[in-house]
């Protein structure tokens, strides 16, 4: 079973950029059957997904944060990044990793799988 | 966008009791419809997805029927280890959109 670790700082200050790798484990983010996200969760706005990326790099995102989002994938070490620029204390949540199947025949991304615990970001000061 | 709301938002119930939640779509969404619980501190785990379709592993007593803009999340009898929230989800390829949840805890 494909295992997902999120980590990364659990505090950002205002302004600053918010950054996370998720590390795959007992699988390859070269499957391709599979399609990687981050998702996050906060009580003030409930689950939210961010966005998400293929082994080949191909990206998509939430058009609510496009213009702030950036994900990554690195293949040498099987991890995919988030990178979320100018946050402010509404970026505050439990930021979640996921894995969505791919079906390869239509290029079609199902709901995702969640394979991490997640982890805590606060943004304060 | 497509909003998804659900109803109730929480549900007050007994183990053996059968539970009725209901996930409605502000436009029609075929069948992308997954329904997920969630315990406190868990990520939220995978239960139906295609609406209808158990996820591996899902106890039986879980089901899910509808399409279009109404549907619903039925458990035949509520067991101790239900107790959570739970979340319907429409997915489009790349649109991902979350229902508020429903609490569902004991009488």
């Amino acid at each position: 079973q494909v295992q997902l670790q999120e980590s990364g700082p659990g505090l950002v200050k205002p302004s600053e950029t918010l950054s996370l790798t998720c590390t795959v484990s007992r699988g390859s983010i070269s499957n391709s059957h599979y399609y990687w996200g981050w998702i996050r969760q906060s009580p003030g706005k409930g689950l939210e997904w961010i966005g998400g990326v293929y082994y080949s790099g191909s990206a998509s995102y939430n058009p609510s944060l496009k213009s702030r989002v950036t994900i990554s994938v690195d293949r040498s070490k099987n991890q995919f990044s988030l990178k979320l620029t100018s946050v402010t204390a509404a970026d505050t949540a439990v930021y979640y990793c996921a894995r969505h199947p791919y079906d390869t025949s239509d290029s079609y991304i199902h709901a995702p799988l969640f394979g991490g615990q997640g982890t805590l970001v606060t943004v304060s000061s | 966008d497509i909003q998804m709301t659900q109803s109730p938002s929480t549900l007050s119930a007994s183990v053996g009791d059968r539970v009725t939640i209901t996930c409605r779509a502000s436009q029609s969404i075929s069948n992308w419809l997954a329904w997920y619980q969630q315990k406190p501190g868990k990520a939220p785990n995978l239960l139906i997805y295609k609406a209808s379709t158990l996820e591996s592993g899902v106890p039986s007593r879980f089901s899910g029927s509808g399409s279009g803009t109404e549907f619903t999340l039925t458990i035949s009898s509520l067991q101790p280890d239900d107790f959570a929230t739970y979340y319907c989800h429409h997915y489009n390829s790349n649109l991902f959109t979350f229902g508020p949840g429903t609490k569902v805890d004991i009488k």
